[in-house]
């Protein structure tokens, strides 16, 4: 089974700073997605950014990019120009492509970020 | 667009009573839908894959017969808790997968979530 593991319980930044968000996996497959998900307090989960994992290139959306490393593993949410509306929870996920898996989500243990003004 | 909502967004129930939490995909179908359970400051753990037209898949540790799972078509999916007890109580949270093109991106689009409490 795979897991997904976020070391950061929490990370503060301040307002226009940078904050980089850890995730790492383990999987036996060589083809999945992966995506970061934001809960605000609303509690709505939002999708922030997807990879595919045979794209060599990391993706990025506006402020959000990641660092996908395969052969490690690792999976980093880099926040440029923090802004006060980024304060959230963050979960990174994974999906297995294959469709005999179900295409179910497992979800890391999450990231508090705080941004300060 | 895919949008999914589920209502009720917060329910209060007497314990030993049941309680049906919907999920609807407004404006795509989806044959498959997910459900999670989400404690105060913790992940979101999946309960339950729900099928269209057949028998919902349930993750280990999860009471089938506690946690009724029908998804009757395409866009509604429902949750019963049924005899909820306090240890119930906990915030319901409902995924859905598109067919068609929007399969293809991996892409899971969420409800805005149920809180469930149970007295």
């Amino acid at each position: 089974a795979q897991t997904v593991t976020q070391s950061q319980p929490e990370m503060s930044v301040q307002e226009a700073e940078t904050v980089t968000l850890s995730c790492t996996y383990d999987t036996s497959e060589s083809d999945y997605y992966l995506f970061w998900y934001k809960q605000p307090p609303s509690r709505q989960m939002i999708l922030v950014i997807r990879q595919e994992a045979y794209k060599q290139q990391n993706a990025t959306e506006n402020r959000f990019s990641v660092n996908f490393q395969k052969a490690a593993k690792s999976f980093s949410l880099k926040i440029s120009d923090s802004q006060l509306g980024d304060a959230a929870m963050y979960f990174c996920a994974y999906r297995s492509a294959f469709p005999a898996a179900g295409n179910k989500l497992t979800f890391g243990g999450g990231t508090r970020v705080l941004v300060k003004p | 667009g895919a949008v999914v909502s589920q209502h009720p967004s917060w329910v209060i129930c007497k314990s030993g009573t049941s309680v049906k939490i919907e999920c609807r995909s407004l404006d795509f179908q989806a044959t498959t839908m997910f459900w999670y359970r989400q404690f105060p400051k913790q992940s979101l753990m999946l309960m339950a894959t729900s099928n269209e037209g057949s028998k919902a898949t349930y993750e280990q540790g999860v009471e089938k017969d506690k946690f009724l799972i029908n998804h009757a078509s395409l866009t509604l999916s429902t949750l019963t808790v049924t005899s909820a007890h306090p240890e119930d109580s906990s915030f319901y949270i409902c995924s859905a997968r598109p067919l068609g093109a929007g399969s293809n991106t991996g892409e899971l689009f969420f409800g805005e979530g149920s809180r469930l409490t149970v007295l």
